[in-house]
């Protein structure tokens, strides 16, 4: 089956600071990427979806300049937080989806990101 | 913009058979999926169902009614791995194809 890795599983940094998250498209080729956050107990909320090449779409109430997204190839795409604060502490979770039609997104294993 | 409405929790025996409900409200429906998630886990695939109907993958079933809006997925033959939050997502194509998600739905599984 197809896989999706993300980089790093966890991280810790100190408010005002940025992080950097990677997913990458492991053994196929992602035309769409799209990218989740998740409190706990709590569903997925969509925060964007990007397509290789062009900007990102944001879903309302998500800062893009907060939360900036790329993807520059087919097979990766990261998100960076920007001066982080302890409210963005959170699960993040990529998922991609390949060209043709196909409806079915995989997910990559998550990103805990906690920020002090 | 979309709402789904699935029960937050579940409670089941061992060996039984469970049925979670989805209703959704959403402009641009393209087809409705099921992902099941453990406790720290990402989500994963369960079903797909873009046309009215049950359809079958071992021993869960996921059935969807267009007209009423409504899905279901049937977890039968309960094991206790099983427990895990089960959510409904709709996909809709308006102006990107993306997925939303529901709440979710608590399984707990009693031995």
């Amino acid at each position: 089956g197809a896989v999706v890795s993300q980089h790093p599983s966890w991280v810790i940094c100190k408010s005002g600071t940025s992080v950097k998250i990677e997913c990458r498209s492991l053994d196929f080729q992602a035309t769409t990427m799209f990218w989740y956050r998740q409190f706990p107990k709590q569903s997925l909320m969509l925060m964007a979806t990007s397509n290789e090449g062009s900007k990102a779409t944001y879903e309302q109430g998500v800062e893009k300049d907060k939360f900036l997204i790329n993807h520059a190839s087919l097979t990766l795409s990261t998100l960076t937080v920007t001066s982080a604060h302890p409210e963005d502490s959170s699960f993040y979770i990529c998922s991609a989806r390949g060209g043709g039609g196909s409806y079915e997104q995989y997910f990559g294993p998550g990103t805990r990101l906690t920020v002090t | 913009g979309q709402s789904l409405e699935q029960p937050s929790e579940v409670t089941a025996v061992e060996g039984a058979i469970v049925q979670i409900n989805c209703t959704y409200q959403t402009s641009g429906f393209y087809g409705l999926s099921w992902y099941q998630q453990h406790d720290g886990g990402a989500p994963t695939f369960l079903s797909y169902n873009a046309l009215d109907g049950l359809e079958e993958t071992g021993r869960f079933s996921s059935f969807l009614s267009r007209s009423d809006s409504y899905g279901y997925l049937l977890l039968q033959e309960l094991q206790m791995k099983d427990s895990a939050s089960y959510f409904c997502a709709v996909r809709v194509m308006n102006r990107d194809d993306k997925i939303i998600f529901g709440k979710g739905t608590r399984l707990h599984i009693l031995p």
